[in-house]
């Protein structure tokens, strides 16, 4: 059964910081991995996703890396804003378009 | 891009009524909907699939008698919840895609807004 773990589950930067969130998946045979944000109260944003095949996409300020064989996806933010305090969501594609998601990180980022 | 629409973003109602959420795709038919519920502070849970024309498809542990889902469009897809209990309380978002000519395999889902239902 595949699992989705994020770390760290809560994070709290200065605004202008650099970051790094965590993404483990148990089982590396995934379609693809998306990346996802989530306001309080509020539906899911597309960020990025990131076929099997591939190792990374950016867009923005915004890098997420794939690495398959061991599990891992990372999602890096450059230069943190207030309006990125959001939360961060990775979900793995199975088959038949079945999604499995992380818990999530929660992060602010502080003015 | 696709836009998928909820309705309502919030309800109360009283324990033993039953809601209707509606999950709309606003500029694709969408073959395949997905409903989902999260718990405060938790992940999301796919509840059910939802496919145009046929009966939902509900995962392990979900009670298909207390959670309807109607596929009756390739636009709309509704989950009612019946004979709602305070345990029921919880953020329901819908899902879907892809849209036509797309495939999951390179293309985002695209969700609502969700819909935060509280049972008193």
């Amino acid at each position: 059964k595949q699992e989705v773990t994020q770390i760290p589950a809560a994070l709290s930067v200065p605004e202008g910081e650099n970051l790094v969130l965590n993404c483990s998946f148990t089982d590396s045979a995934i379609y693809n991995l998306q990346w996802f944000r989530q306001d309080p109260g509020k539906g899911l944003t597309s960020l990025l996703l990131i076929q099997s095949s591939q190792r990374e996409q950016t867009s923005g300020r915004l890098n997420a890396s794939l690495d398959k064989s061991s599990g891992r996806s990372t999602l890096y933010i450059a230069a943190s804003q207030p309006g990125d305090s959001a939360t961060y969501l990775c979900a793995v594609v199975l088959g038949g378009q079945n999604f499995v998601f992380g818990p999530g990180t929660r992060l602010s980022v502080l003015p | 891009g696709a836009v998928v629409s909820q309705h309502p973003s919030r309800v109360i109602c009283k324990s033993g009524t039953s809601v209707k959420i509606e999950c709309r795709s606003l500029d694709f038919q969408a073959t395949t909907m997905f409903w989902y519920r999260q718990f405060p502070k938790k992940s999301l849970m796919l509840m059910a699939t939802s496919n145009e024309g046929s009966k939902a498809t509900y995962e392990q542990g979900v009670e298909k008698d207390k959670f309807l889902i109607n596929h009756a469009s390739l636009t709309l897809s509704t989950l009612t919840v019946t004979s709602a209990h305070p345990e029921d309380s919880s953020f329901y978002i819908c899902s879907a895609g892809p849209a036509p000519g797309t495939s999951s395999y390179n293309s985002p889902l695209h969700f609502g807004n969700g819909t935060r239902l509280t049972v008193t």
